[in-house]
């Protein structure tokens, strides 16, 4: 069975870092552009990220670039976003999805920045 | 970054059709953008529905296609059901980039 898990989220302060992760099984992520996307409470689904096959072409959207960093390690089968100085704006679950045509998505993880 | 815009929200009648609309700031969305739609229900990720354009992966149903209409992207549901009752998104891949519409909230009523 395909899978994407994604995990790492929870509640941060202001000002702190997170580390999400993304885990494929059944199929093999090396082959695919992976992306990021994130979904802020009641609200629209907002593209955070992706990066190539190999890593060597990443992008971000605009508002994020310099504190959020997207990386994968297809040894590992896994995708991750590094992310700093987090703002309460932050606050969303966040989905990986990849696979033939994004054909696969993770069901998200939470990160709530809060004091 | 550009905006991509779509309706708020739309209403269909079960069985009827609709058009889902999918717009760029930029200019007239080709398919060199390479859109995507997406369909969300209440605490659900998203499922991919349609990609470059026009294309339906195994899973879509066949009432769903894609297309260029009018110088935007468009999702048209024929034969709408119940279940149909969704968010929808659409995703455009510029040169770096990608950038999500809105959404549509679409209700079968």
């Amino acid at each position: 069975e395909v899978q994407l898990v994604e995990s790492g989220g929870g509640l941060v302060q202001p000002g702190g870092s997170l580390r999400l992760s993304c885990t494929a099984s059944g199929f093999t992520l090396s082959s695919y552009w992976m992306i990021w996307v994130r979904q802020a409470p009641g609200k629209g689904l907002e593209w955070v990220a992706n990066i190539k096959q190999d890593g060597s072409e990443k992008y971000y959207v605009d508002s994020l670039r310099g504190r959020f960093t997207i990386s994968r390690d297809n040894a590992k089968n896994s995708l991750y976003l590094q992310m700093n100085n987090l703002r309460g704006e932050d606050t969303a679950v966040y989905y990986c999805a990849s696979g033939d045509h994004l054909g696969y998505w993770g069901q998200g993880t939470l990160v709530t920045v809060s004091s | 970054q550009a905006v991509v815009t779509q309706e708020p929200s739309l209403t269909v009648s079960p069985g009827g059709t609709v058009t889902l609309t999918c717009g760029s700031s930029t200019g007239a969305v080709t398919s060199g953008h390479y859109a995507y739609w997406f369909q969300q229900k209440p605490g659900q990720a998203p499922r991919t529905l349609i990609y470059e354009t026009s294309n339906k992966h195994s899973w879509t149903p066949a009432r769903f296609s894609g297309s260029l209409l009018g110088g935007k992207a468009a999702l048209t549901l024929s034969g709408a059901q119940p279940e149909d009752e969704a968010e929808y998104y659409c995703l455009l891949c510029y040169s770096g980039p990608w950038v999500f519409g809105e959404g549509t909230k679409l209700t079968v009523l």
